[in-house]
Protein backbone atom coordinates (compact mmCIF):
# COMPACT_ATOMS: atom_id res chain seq x y z
CA UNK A 1 0.00 0.00 0.00
CA UNK A 2 0.42 4.10 0.04
CA UNK A 3 3.63 5.00 2.60
CA UNK A 4 2.97 7.85 4.78
CA UNK A 5 5.85 8.77 7.07
CA UNK A 6 6.45 10.66 10.16
CA UNK A 7 9.22 12.40 11.50
CA UNK A 8 10.23 12.45 14.60
CA UNK A 9 8.71 9.07 16.12
CA UNK A 10 8.78 10.27 19.41
CA UNK A 11 10.09 13.37 20.42
CA UNK A 12 10.27 15.16 24.27
CA UNK A 13 10.39 18.70 25.22
CA UNK A 14 9.99 21.23 28.25
CA UNK A 15 6.93 22.98 28.68
CA UNK A 16 6.54 26.03 26.75
CA UNK A 17 8.87 25.24 23.86
CA UNK A 18 7.39 24.38 20.47
CA UNK A 19 7.89 21.57 18.32
CA UNK A 20 7.15 20.55 14.80
CA UNK A 21 5.87 17.28 13.41
CA UNK A 22 6.49 16.66 9.71
CA UNK A 23 4.26 13.76 7.50
CA UNK A 24 4.77 13.13 4.30
CA UNK A 25 3.42 10.68 1.31
CA UNK A 26 6.16 8.95 -0.21
CA UNK A 27 4.73 7.55 -3.01
CA UNK A 28 1.71 10.09 -4.18
CA UNK A 29 0.10 13.13 -4.22
CA UNK A 30 -1.61 14.14 -1.43
CA UNK A 31 -4.19 16.37 -2.17
CA UNK A 32 -5.72 15.95 1.78
CA UNK A 33 -4.08 15.33 4.52
CA UNK A 34 -5.41 14.69 8.26
CA UNK A 35 -3.97 14.93 12.11
CA UNK A 36 -5.41 13.12 14.71
CA UNK A 37 -4.39 12.57 17.64
CA UNK A 38 -5.09 9.59 20.56
CA UNK A 39 -4.35 9.89 24.33
CA UNK A 40 -3.41 6.10 26.07
CA UNK A 41 -6.40 3.44 25.73
CA UNK A 42 -8.60 5.67 23.74
CA UNK A 43 -9.61 6.01 19.85
CA UNK A 44 -7.79 8.40 17.14
CA UNK A 45 -9.82 11.77 17.20
CA UNK A 46 -9.88 14.04 14.21
CA UNK A 47 -8.06 17.17 15.29
CA UNK A 48 -8.07 19.06 11.34
CA UNK A 49 -7.97 18.65 7.88
CA UNK A 50 -6.04 20.37 5.15
CA UNK A 51 -5.95 20.36 1.42
CA UNK A 52 -2.85 21.98 -0.40
CA UNK A 53 -2.35 25.61 -0.51
CA UNK A 54 -5.62 26.07 1.92
CA UNK A 55 -5.87 26.95 5.45
CA UNK A 56 -6.19 24.02 7.36
CA UNK A 57 -10.53 23.04 9.02
CA UNK A 58 -10.37 22.19 12.73
CA UNK A 59 -12.72 19.88 14.06
CA UNK A 60 -14.66 21.81 17.24
CA UNK A 61 -12.33 22.12 20.46
CA UNK A 62 -9.16 22.08 18.67
CA UNK A 63 -7.37 25.13 19.25
CA UNK A 64 -6.08 26.19 15.54
CA UNK A 65 -3.19 29.04 17.30
CA UNK A 66 -2.18 26.21 19.24
CA UNK A 67 -1.55 23.35 16.67
CA UNK A 68 -0.32 25.07 13.28
CA UNK A 69 -1.11 23.18 10.35
CA UNK A 70 1.02 24.02 6.97
CA UNK A 71 0.69 22.19 4.09
CA UNK A 72 2.66 23.17 1.73
CA UNK A 73 3.20 21.11 -1.10
CA UNK A 74 1.16 18.07 -2.10
CA UNK A 75 3.44 15.14 -0.43
CA UNK A 76 4.37 17.41 2.97
CA UNK A 77 2.45 18.61 5.83
CA UNK A 78 3.90 19.81 9.26
CA UNK A 79 1.85 20.04 12.74
CA UNK A 80 3.55 22.44 14.90
CA UNK A 81 2.65 22.44 18.78
CA UNK A 82 2.89 26.08 20.13
CA UNK A 83 3.98 26.89 23.66
CA UNK A 84 3.44 22.91 24.20
CA UNK A 85 2.24 21.59 28.15
CA UNK A 86 2.27 18.30 29.60
CA UNK A 87 -1.68 17.86 28.85
CA UNK A 88 -0.29 18.28 24.80
CA UNK A 89 1.69 14.68 25.51
CA UNK A 90 -0.15 12.39 23.51
CA UNK A 91 0.56 10.33 20.22
CA UNK A 92 0.09 12.50 16.96
CA UNK A 93 -0.74 10.47 13.87
CA UNK A 94 -1.43 11.84 10.21
CA UNK A 95 -3.07 10.68 7.05
CA UNK A 96 -2.98 11.35 3.30
CA UNK A 97 -5.44 10.89 0.99
CA UNK A 98 -4.55 11.22 -2.43
CA UNK A 99 -4.60 9.23 -5.89
CA UNK A 100 -2.59 5.94 -5.34
CA UNK A 101 -2.63 3.46 -7.88
CA UNK A 102 -6.31 4.78 -8.93
CA UNK A 103 -7.45 4.25 -5.48
CA UNK A 104 -8.61 7.33 -3.42
CA UNK A 105 -7.89 5.96 0.21
CA UNK A 106 -6.73 7.09 3.15
CA UNK A 107 -3.85 6.16 4.42
CA UNK A 108 -1.77 6.53 8.03
CA UNK A 109 1.36 7.22 8.71
CA UNK A 110 3.38 5.91 12.13
CA UNK A 111 2.81 8.19 14.60
CA UNK A 112 4.83 10.43 16.33
CA UNK A 113 4.75 10.36 20.25
CA UNK A 114 5.24 13.69 22.52
CA UNK A 115 5.94 13.99 25.76
CA UNK A 116 6.07 17.83 27.00
CA UNK A 117 7.98 17.62 30.34
CA UNK B 1 -21.36 10.68 9.51
CA UNK B 2 -23.22 6.70 10.10
CA UNK B 3 -22.58 6.20 13.52
CA UNK B 4 -21.45 2.93 13.95
CA UNK B 5 -21.45 -0.35 17.18
CA UNK B 6 -18.91 -2.84 17.83
CA UNK B 7 -18.42 -5.27 20.55
CA UNK B 8 -15.56 -3.79 22.60
CA UNK B 9 -13.33 -7.27 22.57
CA UNK B 10 -13.56 -10.70 21.01
CA UNK B 11 -10.69 -13.48 21.75
CA UNK B 12 -10.04 -16.26 18.47
CA UNK B 13 -7.95 -19.00 17.94
CA UNK B 14 -5.05 -18.89 16.05
CA UNK B 15 -6.08 -20.75 13.10
CA UNK B 16 -9.36 -20.19 12.89
CA UNK B 17 -11.67 -17.31 11.27
CA UNK B 18 -12.55 -14.13 13.06
CA UNK B 19 -15.62 -12.54 12.08
CA UNK B 20 -15.72 -9.18 13.33
CA UNK B 21 -18.93 -7.61 13.29
CA UNK B 22 -20.33 -3.99 12.86
CA UNK B 23 -23.55 -2.22 12.72
CA UNK B 24 -24.54 0.59 10.73
CA UNK B 25 -28.25 1.34 10.72
CA UNK B 26 -28.11 4.82 9.72
CA UNK B 27 -25.64 4.22 6.61
CA UNK B 28 -26.47 6.71 3.90
CA UNK B 29 -26.32 5.45 0.18
CA UNK B 30 -23.25 7.45 -0.33
CA UNK B 31 -21.24 5.94 2.47
CA UNK B 32 -18.50 3.31 2.09
CA UNK B 33 -17.36 0.73 4.82
CA UNK B 34 -14.37 0.77 5.84
CA UNK B 35 -12.38 -1.58 7.87
CA UNK B 36 -8.91 -0.51 9.58
CA UNK B 37 -6.71 -1.99 12.36
CA UNK B 38 -3.83 -0.70 14.52
CA UNK B 39 -1.45 -2.35 16.79
CA UNK B 40 -0.21 -1.27 19.70
CA UNK B 41 1.30 2.38 19.31
CA UNK B 42 1.39 2.10 15.22
CA UNK B 43 -0.60 4.18 13.13
CA UNK B 44 -3.82 2.52 11.59
CA UNK B 45 -3.62 0.15 8.96
CA UNK B 46 -6.55 0.09 6.11
CA UNK B 47 -7.69 -3.40 5.40
CA UNK B 48 -10.79 -3.34 3.22
CA UNK B 49 -13.57 -1.11 1.95
CA UNK B 50 -16.66 -1.48 0.07
CA UNK B 51 -20.22 0.46 -0.43
CA UNK B 52 -22.92 -3.04 -1.39
CA UNK B 53 -21.32 -5.54 -2.70
CA UNK B 54 -18.56 -8.31 -1.07
CA UNK B 55 -15.29 -7.61 -1.04
CA UNK B 56 -11.99 -9.95 -0.53
CA UNK B 57 -8.47 -8.88 -0.59
CA UNK B 58 -5.48 -10.47 0.23
CA UNK B 59 -5.95 -9.58 4.15
CA UNK B 60 -9.73 -10.15 4.44
CA UNK B 61 -13.32 -10.45 3.49
CA UNK B 62 -15.95 -7.80 3.83
CA UNK B 63 -19.34 -9.12 4.24
CA UNK B 64 -21.98 -6.39 3.81
CA UNK B 65 -25.67 -7.27 4.89
CA UNK B 66 -27.82 -6.51 1.15
CA UNK B 67 -29.96 -3.67 3.23
CA UNK B 68 -26.47 -2.30 4.46
CA UNK B 69 -27.29 -1.74 7.64
CA UNK B 70 -24.39 -4.30 9.21
CA UNK B 71 -21.21 -5.87 8.02
CA UNK B 72 -18.54 -8.75 9.04
CA UNK B 73 -14.77 -8.09 8.62
CA UNK B 74 -13.64 -11.75 8.09
CA UNK B 75 -9.84 -12.90 9.06
CA UNK B 76 -10.21 -16.51 7.13
CA UNK B 77 -7.14 -17.73 9.17
CA UNK B 78 -6.08 -15.76 12.46
CA UNK B 79 -2.53 -15.59 13.82
CA UNK B 80 -0.63 -13.77 16.75
CA UNK B 81 0.19 -10.65 14.67
CA UNK B 82 -3.55 -9.96 14.00
CA UNK B 83 -4.03 -9.27 17.58
CA UNK B 84 -5.24 -5.59 17.46
CA UNK B 85 -8.15 -3.00 17.74
CA UNK B 86 -10.44 -3.33 14.52
CA UNK B 87 -12.28 -0.04 13.56
CA UNK B 88 -15.59 -0.11 11.69
CA UNK B 89 -15.56 3.34 9.84
CA UNK B 90 -18.99 4.65 7.75
CA UNK B 91 -17.86 7.27 5.53
CA UNK B 92 -18.75 9.50 2.56
CA UNK B 93 -14.88 10.24 2.42
CA UNK B 94 -13.17 10.67 5.60
CA UNK B 95 -11.71 8.28 8.84
CA UNK B 96 -13.57 9.39 12.03
CA UNK B 97 -12.39 6.22 14.46
CA UNK B 98 -15.03 5.46 17.70
CA UNK B 99 -13.99 2.69 19.80
CA UNK B 100 -13.70 -0.02 17.58
CA UNK B 101 -13.11 -4.32 18.83
CA UNK B 102 -10.19 -5.16 20.72
CA UNK B 103 -9.84 -8.70 19.16
CA UNK B 104 -7.18 -10.99 20.89
CA UNK B 105 -5.76 -13.86 18.84
CA UNK B 106 -4.94 -16.62 20.91
CA UNK B 107 -2.48 -19.62 20.81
Amino acid sequence: GAVVSQHPSWVICKSGTSVKIECRSLDFQATTMFWYRQFPKQSLMLMATSNEGSKATYEQGVEKDKFLINHASLTLSTLTVTSAHPEDSSFYICSARGDFRGKGEQYFGPGTRLTVT
Amino acid sequence: DAKTTQPPSMDCAEGRAANLPCNHSTISGNEYVYWYRQIHSQGPQYIIHGLKYNETNEMASLIITEDRKSSTLILPHATLRDTAVYYCIVSPGYMRFGAGTRLTVKP
